[in-house]
C-alpha cells in the first residue's frame, strides 16, 4: 500500500522568509513516482513537479526547490522569499508499481499562508 | 487550448438522490480520472478510464459508478446520495495511462442536505 504523509497541517510565514514543505512517502515499489501539487482557493490542483524514484537530483525553478532523499523517504518542497501569491493548500502525492501508475495517493497536504 | 473542464462547478442535491457530474479531458488526452476531496483532506482516487475501459478502482462503494465516451469524456455517478459524499470531485486527464502528467479541472463541489 501507498501512504504520504505531510506532517504540517499549517504554516504561517511572512513574505520573503523562506519556508520548507515536508513530504514522506511510503511504498514498497522500487518504480514510483513523485509530485508536488498546489490548491489555492478556486480548488483546480496546479501541478509544480515530477520525480522518478531512480531520479535523486535536487531540482531548482525559479524560488521552488525540491529535496528528494530516499534513504529517508522524503520530498521536501521549498519556497524562497516567499510571496502572498504563494498562499494556498499544497499536496504531495506518489504513484507507483506497474499497475498503480494511474492513482495518484495524496498526503493531507499542508496550508501555507504568506502575510504581507 | 482549453484545459480539463467540469460541469457543473457547483451542485446541491438532498440525501438519497442520484447525481451525475461531467468532465471533458484536455484535446488527446485519453485518461480521466476521478478523485474526492472531503474539507480539509487530500484527494482520494475514485476512478481511472483509458480508452474507454475502467483501469482502476478505489476504495469506494458500489453507489459510485463512471463510465468514458467514445470523444474520451466521462461522466461519474452516484447513486442514493449521503451527507458524506459532499465534496470537490476532481477530474484528472492525461495523455498516457501512467497519468505521469496529469491535468486537473476545477472541479464539482457538491452539497448534500
Amino acid at each position: 500500500a501507498q501512504k504520504v504523509t505531510q506532517a504540517q497541517t499549517e504554516i504561517s510565514v511572512v513574505e520573503k522568509e523562506d519556508v520548507t514543505l515536508d513530504c514522506v512517502y511510503e511504498t514498497r515499489d522500487t518504480t514510483y513516482y513523485l509530485f508536488w501539487y498546489k490548491q489555492p482557493p478556486s480548488g483546480e490542483l496546479v501541478f509544480l513537479i515530477r520525480r522518478n524514484s531512480f531520479d535523486e537530483q535536487n531540482e531548482i525553478s525559479g524560488r521552488y526547490s525540491w529535496n528528494f532523499q530516499k534513504s529517508t523517504s522524503s520530498f521536501n518542497f521549498t519556497i524562497t522569499a516567499s510571496q502572498v501569491v504563494d498562499s494556498a493548500v499544497y499536496f504531495c502525492a506518489l504513484s507507483a508499481g506497474w499497475l498503480g501508475y494511474g492513482k495518484l495517493t495524496f498526503g493531507q497536504g499542508t496550508i501555507l499562508t504568506v502575510h504581507p | 487550448d482549453a484545459g480539463v473542464t467540469q460541469s457543473p462547478t457547483h451542485l446541491i442535491k438532498t440525501r438519497g438522490q442520484h447525481v451525475t457530474l461531467r468532465c471533458s479531458p484536455i484535446s488527446g488526452h485519453k485518461s480521466v480520472s476521478w478523485y474526492q476531496q472531503v474539507l480539509g483532506q487530500g484527494p482520494q482516487f475514485i476512478f481511472q478510464y483509458y480508452e474507454k475501459e475502467e483501469r482502476g478502482r478505489g476504495n469506494f462503494p458500489d453507489r459510485f459508478s463512471a463510465r468514458q465516451f467514445p470523444n474520451y469524456s466521462s461522466e461519474l455517478n452516484v447513486n442514493a446520495l449521503l451527507l458524506g459524499d459532499s465534496a470537490l470531485y476532481l477530474c484528472a486527464s492525461s495523455r498516457t495511462l501512467d497519468n505521469t502528467e496529469a491535468f486537473f479541472g476545477q472541479g464539482t463541489r457538491l452539497t448534500v442536505v
